[in-house]
């Protein structure tokens, strides 16, 4: 069953350091996400990408976060300065579809640790 | 702002037993809902979707949809102690573009042996 890969699993990382999370969404698909869960909390929705520009953005995407799809496989998730709240999993996604059609397929995640 | 709530839970039930999970979402726009499945500390799973009124039926898994009362509900018959896990009710959030989920808390559920 197609997967959606992300890398690494598990990122530690000082406060101010940046961090790029990486995705590889299924091949198919040609809607993708990301999606972050602060622990013991609801997953929340962080930005999606179409048609390699940003579709949506929360709240929560400022301007210390940017995706970028640099080739036909990847999906990335830079965060330019880290904070001790940007602790958290971040799952990537993808869709064949927009939200109202169609499920995500999640990645399995990347526990972002910033100490 | 566009809610999805869920009861945190836990819910337990015995092994073999039907669990009845519930939603309600404050949308009236909203067209589609998804069940997710989400073990701890791993990724969310798609169970089922549902986009109109009334039951719609995969395997053990039942949704059930009233938009006139904006609740959505999932029951799993047969329980297993492998449905152990948090499920996690969600709606796109209408009245934008129409790419983002909103995720319900979740709830609990616990199966017994």
């Amino acid at each position: 069953e197609p997967e959606v890969t992300q890398t690494p699993s598990h990122q530690v990382t000082q406060m101010g350091q940046e961090v790029i999370l990486r995705c590889v969404p299924i091949s198919n698909h040609l809607y993708f996400y990301w999606y972050r869960q602060i622990l013991g909390q609801k997953v929340e929705f962080l930005v999606s990408f179409y048609n390699n520009e940003i579709s949506e953005k929360s709240e929560i995407f400022d301007d210390q976060f940017s995706v970028e799809r640099p080739d036909g496989s990847n999906f990335t998730l830079k965060i330019r300065s880290t904070k001790l709240e940007d602790s958290a999993m971040y799952f990537c996604a993808s869709s064949e579809g927009t939200a109202i059609g169609y499920g995500y397929t999640f990645g399995s995640g990347t526990r972002l640790t910033v100490v | 702002q566009k809610e999805v709530e869920q009861n945190s839970g836990p819910l337990s039930v015995p092994e073999g037993a039907i669990a009845s999970l519930n939603c309600t979402y404050s949308d009236r726009g909203s067209q589609s809902f998804f069940w997710y499945r989400q073990y701890s500390g791993k990724s969310p799973e798609l169970i089922m979707s549902i986009y109109s009124n009334g039951d719609k039926e995969d395997g053990r898994f039942t949704a059930q949809l009233n938009k006139a009362s904006q609740y959505v509900s999932l029951l799993i018959r047969d329980s297993q102690p492998s449905d152990s896990a948090t499920y996690l009710c969600a709606a796109p959030a209408t009245g934008n573009s129409g790419y983002a989920l909103n995720f319900g808390k979740g709830t609990s559920l616990l199966v017994t042996p």
